[in-house]
């Protein structure tokens, strides 16, 4: 498995507005996926996107994805202050089931 | 969606206690699972990888004597923090994964909160 690492480590922003975080990574993949984590909570699954698809949408989540350059971005639209939390990309080759994590992207969304 | 349940959500001991923490499958067979553990403000470091019926494989630098890992059956595996030390403080993660192959969707337990004192 390999290490996705997001960026930026943290980012603060007022609700309503968008927040962007990206994520790079090493050697070729089959998936990648973004989690979220609420303070001293597990993770949440948010979306999969797969080494042939370029964007996916998920509600108010939108992942790029651009193999090309090894990196893919989430998107959350009209953020709110419960999206407050820390996102994890993890890239993923196949059939490697374990994932590794980077030290995330911490987003404050501010009332 | 998949959920993996792991019990306690919390949990305080004296040093050189033994702690066991369980991760469960709800709604599905994973005959891999997978630990976790997370400082403060830090990445999920990976510790090891739980195998249904054999022994876990363990990533570098992880004790397994110190963290010992059972995986019984196909829904059930359990972290055993032996011999507790306060550096064993910290939050640990589970998860198991549903199919396999590109599809593969990691499901992550709530985490336990492991407090030594």
């Amino acid at each position: 498995s390999q290490q996705g690492e997001e960026d930026p480590q943290a980012l603060s922003i007022q609700e309503g507005e968008n927040a962007t975080m990206n994520c790079s990574y090493k050697t070729s993949i089959n998936n990648l996926q973004w989690y979220r984590q609420n303070s001293g909570r597990g993770l949440v699954h948010l979306i999969l996107i797969r080494s042939n698809e370029r964007e996916k949408h998920s509600g108010r989540l939108r992942v790029t994805l651009d193999t090309s350059k090894k990196s893919s971005s989430l998107l959350i639209t009209a953020s709110r202050a419960a999206d407050t939390a820390s996102y994890f990309c993890a890239p993923s080759s196949g059939s490697a089931r374990q994932l590794t994590f980077g030290s995330g992207t911490q987003l404050t969304v501010l009332p | 969606g998949a959920v993996v349940s792991q019990h306690p959500s919390r949990v305080i001991c004296k040093s050189g206690t033994s702690v066991k923490i369980e991760c469960r499958s709800l709604d599905f067979q994973a005959t891999t699972m997978f630990w976790y553990r997370q400082f403060p403000k830090k990445s999920l470091m990976l510790m090891a990888t739980s195998n249904e019926g054999s022994k876990a494989t363990y990533e570098q630098g992880v004790e397994k004597d110190k963290f010992l890992i059972n995986h019984a059956s196909l829904t059930l595996s359990t972290l055993t923090v032996t011999s507790a030390h306060p550096e064993d403080s910290s939050f640990y993660i589970c998860s198991a994964s549903r199919g396999g192959g590109p599809k593969t969707e990691a499901f992550f337990g709530q985490g336990t909160r492991l407090t030594v004192v």
